[in-house]
């Protein structure tokens, strides 16, 4: 069965840092890129970073560039997401999602469960 | 990179089809042929239902279309039924090689 399960989420103060594991299982893993996709309380969905199959092109939304460093270790079928200089904005559902191709574009076809986000003092 | 612009709210009675638009700009929508559709139940994970346009994933129930004219996409549900009223999302690939949301539709089943 095709599986993302992430976690890492929890409190933390503004200014603070924080990092955010997946663990992929059922495919393999390198051949796909992956997402990281946040949902604030009570609204939309808003795509944070990407990362191709090798690892070798990342990608990353305005709002957390400079602050935000995504990374994979294609041995250990794990993604991460290192957060610094966290902000209350960033409070969010986040979740990791598996591209549909070793690029991202094409859609993100299976997706974990969450995990919560909270900035704050 | 701003959102893509969805309606808040989109409703139909069951049987009927509904269709909901997605409006970008050309360095999105209108620039590739990577658009896709979620579905999302309220806490749950997004589910995708339409990629690259108009193609469906296995298991997606054929009462769901998606197709791009322009700068928008739409994404049209037949024979409305009752496990259909969730959140939509539309999402582009983006010039940057980034991906843009839209801003959500609620469905609502009368």
């Amino acid at each position: 069965e095709v599986q993302l399960l992430e976690s890492g989420g929890g409190l933390v103060q503004p200014g603070g840092s924080l990092r955010l594991s997946c663990a992929a299982s059922g495919f393999t893993f390198s051949s796909y890129a992956m997402s990281w996709v946040r949902q604030a309380p009570g609204k939309g969905l808003e795509w944070v970073s990407a990362i191709s199959g090798s690892g070798g092109s990342t990608y990353f939304a305005d709002s957390v560039k400079g602050r935000f460093t995504v990374s994979r270790d294609n041995s250990k079928n794990t993604l991460y997401l290192q957060m610094d200089s966290l902000r209350a904005e960033d409070t969010a559902v986040y979740y990791c999602a598996k591209d549909r191709l070793r690029l991202p574009g094409s859609g993100m076809d299976v997706w974990g469960q969450g995990t919560t986000v909270t900035v704050s003092s | 990179q701003s959102a893509l612009t969805q309606p808040a709210s989109v409703s139909g009675s069951p049987g009927q089809s509904i269709t909901i638009s997605c409006t970008g700009t050309s360095s999105d929508i209108g620039g590739y042929n990577y658009v896709s559709w979620y579905q999302q139940y309220p806490g749950k994970a997004p589910k995708l239902m339409i990629y690259d346009v108009s193609n469906r994933p296995s298991g997606v129930s054929n009462r769901f279309s998606g197709s791009k004219s322009g700068n928008t996409a739409s994404l049209t549900i037949s024979g409305l039924q009752a496990e259909d009223e969730a959140d939509y999302y539309c999402s582009s690939y983006t010039s940057s090689s980034t991906y843009v949301f839209g801003t959500g539709t609620k469905v609502t089943v009368l």
